[in-house]
């Protein structure tokens, strides 16, 4: 089955304590992305990837890092989380050929930085 | 940049009726889709319709690239329809970004 898997799906940390949260896909998709929701705020970009060793930051990349060492993976890294990074994200796939691919989602983590 | 811009932004229903939302973009797109976020925060991919009429059961969406709009229509609607419909697009030109819309929260009452 075709999908974005990520992991957490929930999280409660603390402010300053380093977290990871995981991204695969299994549809060979060349780009990848983070977002953030917020209430009131939608979907905002934080990072996302064109191809294996590319990245580049989006709307709010502030605080996060990320990485793409290998086509399938894009984990977003918080090295010092604070409580404005509580928020609910997601991480998405698509093939990028022609500006046209179909955008699919993961389920979502909820993390909450206490 | 461009601008997505859906309405309406609430709409509350009794369950069986019908209704349109509605998708307005500001530039020429080459990707248009819809999304349901459910109550439980997941997003499903409705429709991938940069143009034309798609139907999938009671879901239909109609995409007029020429006109910079798109409609999803949800037919019957049923309690489980609720949730936030989301649009969105990737521009023609300049980076390869998806651009969310803010969405139409639906509640559909039983």
């Amino acid at each position: 089955e075709a999908q974005v898997t990520q992991n957490p799906r929930y999280l409660i940390t603390v402010t300053g304590k380093k977290l990871t949260v995981t991204c695969s896909q299994n549809m060979n998709h060349e780009y990848m992305s983070w977002y953030r929701q917020d209430p009131g705020l939608g979907l905002r970009q934080i990072y996302y990837s064109m191809n294996v060793e590319v990245t580049d930051k989006g709307d709010v990349p502030e605080g996060y890092k990320v990485s793409r060492k290998e086509k399938r993976n894009f984990p977003l890294i918080l090295e010092s989380p604070s409580p404005n990074q509580t928020s609910l994200y997601f991480c998405a796939s698509s093939s990028s050929h022609d500006n046209t691919g179909e955008l699919f989602f993961g389920e979502g983590s909820r993390l909450t930085v206490l | 940049g461009i601008q997505v811009e859906q309405s309406p932004p609430d709409l509350i229903l009794q369950e069986g009726a019908n209704s349109t939302l509605r998708c307005n973009f500001s530039d020429s797109v080459n990707n248009l889709q819809w999304f349901h976020q459910n109550p439980w925060g997941q997003l499903i991919n409705l429709f991938y319709i940069p143009s034309g009429t798609k139907q999938n059961g009671r879901l239909s969406a109609t995409t007029v690239a020429t006109e910079r709009y798109s409609l999803l229509y949800i037919s019957s609607s049923q309690t489980t329809d609720s949730g936030v419909y989301f649009c969105a697009v990737v521009t023609t030109s300049g980076t390869y970004k998806y651009i969310f819309g803010t969405g139409t929260r639906l509640k559909v009452l039983a």
